[in-house]
């Protein structure tokens, strides 16, 4: 079973509108993290926001918020006033415990586009 | 801003080949990772590493993979025989702490082809 989903492959949204990237994830433990970066065409992976299974209140980050809906399971990515420079793949990923020294499991990403 | 380094940023390879990916990680990261990501697929977790000793590694690092902390700065990836299937973006991260809100920084990847 996947650890991440990610069911939109591609999103296509207009300059200035707000765009919600979906993320469900599956896992038994209670603690947990989740993190979302973005992969421009360059290749590189930039962190974006992180929340814990934990926090009581969603994650903000400048113009990206977190939806987290623990009993749902999911943890969309809310990009406000988007802009030309958001068009990038965006992967989800979760971090679970592993005796201190966790790896991410990532999602298969969506692939976002902004248009002018 | 500190980054994490990795060189090159484009290796070719004949298949059967050994190769080493090179990484500096953050200056004061504990943690480090390898991950790797084929060619319009997800990224794929290939090893963690603290304390100069593997912590975890998935089934894809075989007995053809290696890691290694050579010094206080580089972090490594050696694949000692190279096969087509090898070829992929290859990113090292490194943490503060391996587990909490502290994220992974990733490089921006080695891109290894094998002929």
């Amino acid at each position: 079973a996947q650890k991440i989903t990610q069911t939109q492959p591609g999103m296509f949204v207009q300059e200035k509108e707000a765009v919600t990237l979906d993320c469900t994830y599956d896992t038994s433990d209670p603690s947990y993290g989740l993190f979302w970066y973005k992969q421009p065409s360059s290749g590189e992976m930039i962190f974006l926001i992180y929340q814990g299974s934990y926090d009581q209140q969603n994650a903000t980050e400048g113009r990206y918020s977190l939806n987290f809906q623990k009993a749902r399971k999911s943890a969309n990515l809310v990009i406000s006033a988007s802009q030309l420079g958001d068009s990038a793949m965006y992967f989800c990923a979760m971090r679970e415990p592993n005796f201190g020294n966790e790896k991410l499991t990532f999602g298969t990403g969506t692939r976002l586009t902004i248009i002018p | 801003e500190p980054e994490v380094t990795q060189t090159p940023s484009h290796q070719v390879t004949q298949m059967g080949q050994e190769v080493i990916l090179r990484c500096v990680p953050i200056s004061n990261h504990l943690y480090f990772y390898w991950y790797r990501q084929i060619l319009g697929q997800k990224v794929e977790f290939l090893v963690s590493f603290y304390n100069n000793e593997i912590s975890e590694k998935s089934e894809i690092f075989d007995d053809q993979f290696s890691v290694e902390r050579p010094d206080g700065s580089n972090f490594t990836l050696k694949i000692r025989s190279t096969k087509l299937e090898d070829s992929a973006m290859y990113f090292c991260a490194s943490a503060s702490r391996g587990q909490g809100s502290q994220p992974q920084h990733f490089g921006d990847g080695t891109r290894l082809s094998i002929l």
